[in-house]
């Protein structure tokens, strides 16, 4: 089982551009959390997703979307990209309403 | 709205000591609790799961409790090593908004153990 896996583990995007981050799940897990985790900072909810569909998503604004595809795999998108979007980005996976124990390795990001 | 607290922010101990890290909460209204280590630039290892129903769990040198009346929990890990260097970061989950087990997480307390 190769649990959560993210893509790609670093990044570096310019001002103003856009980016697709990558999460496949544990293998037998059907909802996807994404969160932002800024330096010194506890990780910050951005969305879940559960049969493909945005359940709940956080204090994040619209430029932050994603998408999750049958095979319960997501992506993250950021639009505009800010100075202040760098950060490590987290996805977790679980089962239902099972607890979201299982994190992948994360991307960094970073925008200058 | 439910906020996480984690003290002290940084914790520096020599080799061999047992310690304690602390993490309230605001809202006891939860489903469970974790706590999580994360070492420098790299993703979250779950230690320990602690459903609301249960008070304590244990694996190896780590010990976590959990109050929920008080909103507190602890980690308590024996006999330090310098591999135990890294954050630790608790997180309690529920349904908030529709979203099953949300987690909010604190900030996270930096161990430093001292060979």
């Amino acid at each position: 089982d190769a649990g959560v896996t993210q893509s790609p583990t670093h990044l570096i995007k310019t001002r103003g551009q856009q980016v697709t981050l990558r999460c496949s799940p544990k293998s037998g897990h059907d909802t996807v959390s994404w969160y932002q985790q800024a330096l010194g900072q506890g990780p910050q909810f951005i969305f879940q997703y559960y049969e493909e569909e945005e359940r709940q998503r956080g204090n994040f604004p619209d430029r932050f979307s994603g998408h999750q595809f049958p095979n319960y795999s997501s992506e993250l998108n950021v639009n505009a990209l800010l100075l202040g979007d760098s950060a490590l980005y987290l996805c977790a996976s679980s089962w239902g309403s099972g607890p979201a124990a299982f994190f992948g390795q994360g991307t960094r990001l970073t925008v200058v | 709205k439910q906020e996480v607290t984690q003290i002290p922010a940084a914790l520096s101990v020599p080799e061999g000591e047992n310690l304690v890290l602390n993490c309230s909460f605001t809202d006891s209204a939860i489903y469970n609790l974790q706590w999580f280590r994360q070492d420098p630039g790299k993703g979250l290892t779950s230690l320990l799961l602690i459903q609301s129903s249960q008070r304590e769990q244990t694996s190896g040198r780590l010990n976590a409790s959990l109050d929920k009346s008080s909103g507190r929990s602890t980690l308590y890990i024996a006999a330090s090593q310098p591999g135990d260097s890294a954050t630790y970061l608790c997180a309690v989950g529920g349904v908030y908004g529709g979203a099953t087990n949300k987690l909010i997480f604190g900030t996270g307390t930096l161990l430093a153990v001292q060979p």
